[in-house]
């Protein structure tokens, strides 16, 4: 089992649309990240996370420590907002500054 | 400031060659990153190195060795190509945030990497 997982893989959303992009994990953590990867581009940090909710624009992060899980969500949503979303993981007492990966969320939103 | 660059781009190998990925940072930070991306896979760490002249084995670092002789540059060898090899392979650098265990992340755009 993966210990980064994201629902879903893929999204189709139409222009307008609120979306949420969700992540579990299953070890012990000292923060989460999102990140935005554009079509053969490179990767951007979005948020790192280690508690409660941050907000930048129309993209808001939370993260729920005791459930292990973290989701992140877009308001009015629009077409360059079509990206894949990466969910990380900074492992508790691991490498640091290493990360481990979820596989990615695909959206693509119409306009 | 550049942020985190990386060269070539893009590179063709053949089977058994063997070639250099540069990678280079210009915000002083400490910790900086392999990793590669397959399709249908997360994003996996190949090597990584936590200051000038420490590095270490990540999840996935047969055939690749690296070196971190400065603070700013992280190299990646190739010591002898194969189609395994075959994939996008982005640098990052990182630093520790209020002093704590949180570290902000800066990726480099990434080398397109095929072997034939």
């Amino acid at each position: 089992k993966n210990e980064v997982e994201q629902s879903p893989q893929n999204l189709t959303a139409q222009e307008g649309e609120f979306i949420t992009i969700n992540c579990s994990y299953s070890v012990g953590i000292s923060a989460l990240h999102w990140l935005q990867q554009h079509p053969g581009g490179g990767i951007v940090s979005l948020f790192m996370l280690s508690s409660g909710k941050k907000k930048h624009g129309r993209l808001i992060a939370t993260i729920n420590i005791q459930e292990k899980h973290s989701s992140l969500h877009i308001t009015a949503s629009h077409p360059r907002d079509s990206a894949v979303y990466i969910c990380a993981v900074s492992r508790h007492g691991g490498s640091q500054g290493n990360l481990i990966f979820g596989k990615g969320t695909k959206l693509s939103v119409k306009p | 400031n550049a942020g985190v660059t990386q060269t070539p781009k893009f590179q063709v190998l053949k089977t058994g060659q063997s070639m250099t990925l540069q990678c280079a940072q210009d915000m002083n930070h400490e910790y900086m990153s392999w990793y590669r991306q397959d399709p249908g896979m997360g994003l996996r760490l190949i090597h990584y190195s936590v200051g000038a002249g420490i590095t270490d084995q990540g999840e996935v670092p047969n055939g690749y060795n690296v070196s971190r002789s400065t603070t700013e540059d992280f190299p990646l060898r190739l010591l002898s190509a194969a189609p395994s090899q075959t994939s996008v392979y982005f640098c990052a650098s990182s630093y520790v945030v209020g002093g704590g265990s949180l570290y902000e992340q800066y990726f480099g755009p990434g080398t397109r990497l095929t072997v034939t």
